[in-house]
């Protein structure tokens, strides 16, 4: 596709359950970022990867949170024993580059942990 | 640290009104300044981009202006209409090579356009 996609659109699951979100970043982008959008919140930063370099993980939350990039492209985002604090939506965006470039955002994924 | 700061934190007008967002920063050294359009359960939108040397810049009825001495921007909506109704997010861009890997966002500015 053009833009960037995110999986699954909605996720409800159980306090302490693990959660995988995905993120599908524009083809060619070399700059991933990771958001978090709670209700009435503006966005927060989790993470950051650009190309090879190592990510900058100063936005994570608490070490439940973790992110991947497998091959530059598609990146996971994992909370693990999940939190009520932890609903929000997550959105992913990619650029061409670090700074400077227009990122692109993902539709985002929607987290309700009960 | 750098912040950005948006106002009013909601904005109520009638269709066909214009209304003006604001935000300011404190982001330095500064590389440009997006507002994005947010729709209720999708992703931002870029409207506009503005850079250092930029004092405005139209996208339609959308109108930004940058003044980068007082680090304040604004969105300008002529003529407002229903599918207007969304949250609008200031986005600081720092400078390339300054050290700062991330953009900074403001909280937005949640407008309804009533009928």
């Amino acid at each position: 596709g053009a833009g960037v996609s995110q999986s699954p659109s909605n996720k409800v699951t159980e306090k302490g359950k693990d959660v995988e979100l995905r993120c599908d970043p524009i083809s060619g982008h070399t700059a991933l970022y990771w958001y978090r959008q709670s209700l009435g919140q503006g966005l927060e930063f989790l993470i950051y990867f650009q190309g090879n370099s190592a990510p900058d993980k100063s936005g994570l939350p608490s070490d439940r949170f973790s992110a991947e990039r497998t091959g530059g492209s598609v990146s996971t985002l994992t909370i693990q024993r999940t939190q009520q604090e932890d609903s929000a939506v997550y959105l992913c965006a990619s650029s061409l580059e670090r700074t400077g470039d227009r990122p692109f955002f993902g539709p985002g994924t929607r987290l309700t942990v009960l | 640290k750098n912040q950005v700061e948006q106002s009013p934190q909601s904005l109520i007008i009638l269709e066909g009104k214009n209304c003006t967002l604001q935000c300011n920063y404190t982001v330095s050294p500064f590389s440009n300044l997006r507002w994005y359009k947010q729709d209720t359960g999708r992703g931002p939108v870029s409207l506009t981009i503005m850079t250092f040397s930029e004092n405005t810049k139209s996208n339609g009825r959308y109108t930004a202006t940058l003044d980068a001495d007082t680090k304040q921007s604004s969105l300008h909506i002529t003529a407002s209409q229903l599918s207007d109704s969304a949250s609008y997010i200031c986005v600081v861009s720092p400078e390339r090579g300054s050290g700062y890997s991330t953009l900074t966002f403001g909280k937005g500015t949640m407008l309804l356009v009533s009928p």
